[in-house]
């Protein structure tokens, strides 16, 4: 079956524009997480959808990150004014419920310039 | 406040188990234990979890101390795509799957 797409997968941006980072869950699934990858380091939580609901935004890193899954489906993670640190993989995991597992997309990669 | 201690690297010859370390000291009674693994330009894939009772699926098996103070995620025979870096980790609620640094196996012919 389809697993978690997430798109683009590459995204080049110059520092201070905005970026949308797109993703398609499992079918069916109802949590929805968001994580940061820089290199070398394991991957790092930002946010986790219950529904269409931040259940947790406590790993955003300040207020240019924001998330959003409006019809508790397909989620876009948004960064404003983009600083050449925000550059890194950005990982989207989507599960059935609570103590289930997580399943990964591929990730977006974006380089701010 | 890591929740797990995995060593950072580990080697491997193709076709022998390889026997994967963590340890989990402070973990708490309701805490699974789940093993992923990043393959280089891949999301982390899911491998196994699980409580108290040691598991096995098609892909390894997981070999939980009585005290629960430390697991073993073994891969019975190694290939040379099982090179990638494991991470272990121990999760409470629904949001609490925090990565570590993982071990970087690598598996030689």
């Amino acid at each position: 079956g389809a697993g978690v797409s997430q798109t683009p997968s590459n995204k080049v941006t110059e520092k201070g524009k905005y970026v949308e980072l797109r993703c398609d869950p499992i079918s069916g699934h109802t949590a929805l997480y968001w994580y940061r990858q820089s290199l070398g380091q394991g991957p790092e939580f930002l946010i986790y959808f219950q529904g269409t609901g931040a259940a947790d935004d406590s790993g955003l890193p300040n207020d240019r990150f924001f998330a959003v899954r409006p019809e508790g489906s397909v989620s876009t993670l948004k960064i404003q004014r983009t600083e050449r640190g925000d550059s890194a993989v950005y990982l989207c995991a989507s599960s059935l419920g609570a103590a289930s597992p997580l399943h990964f997309g591929n990730g977006t990669r974006l380089t701010v310039t | 406040d890591a929740k797990t201690t995995q060593p950072p690297s580990m080697d491997c010859a193709e076709g022998r188990a390889a026997n994967l370390p963590c340890n989990h000291s402070t973990i708490s009674g309701n805490e699974y234990v789940y093993w992923y693994r990043q393959i280089h330009s891949q999301g982390p894939q899911y491998i196994i979890h699980g409580l108290k009772n040691n598991e096995t699926n098609e892909m390894a098996s997981l070999i939980i101390t009585e005290d629960r103070k430390s697991s073993t995620l073994i891969l019975p025979h190694a290939t040379l795509r099982d090179t990638a870096v494991y991470y272990c980790i121990v999760r409470h609620t629904q949001n609490d799957m925090r990565f570590g640094a993982g071990t970087r196996l690598t598996v030689k012919p």
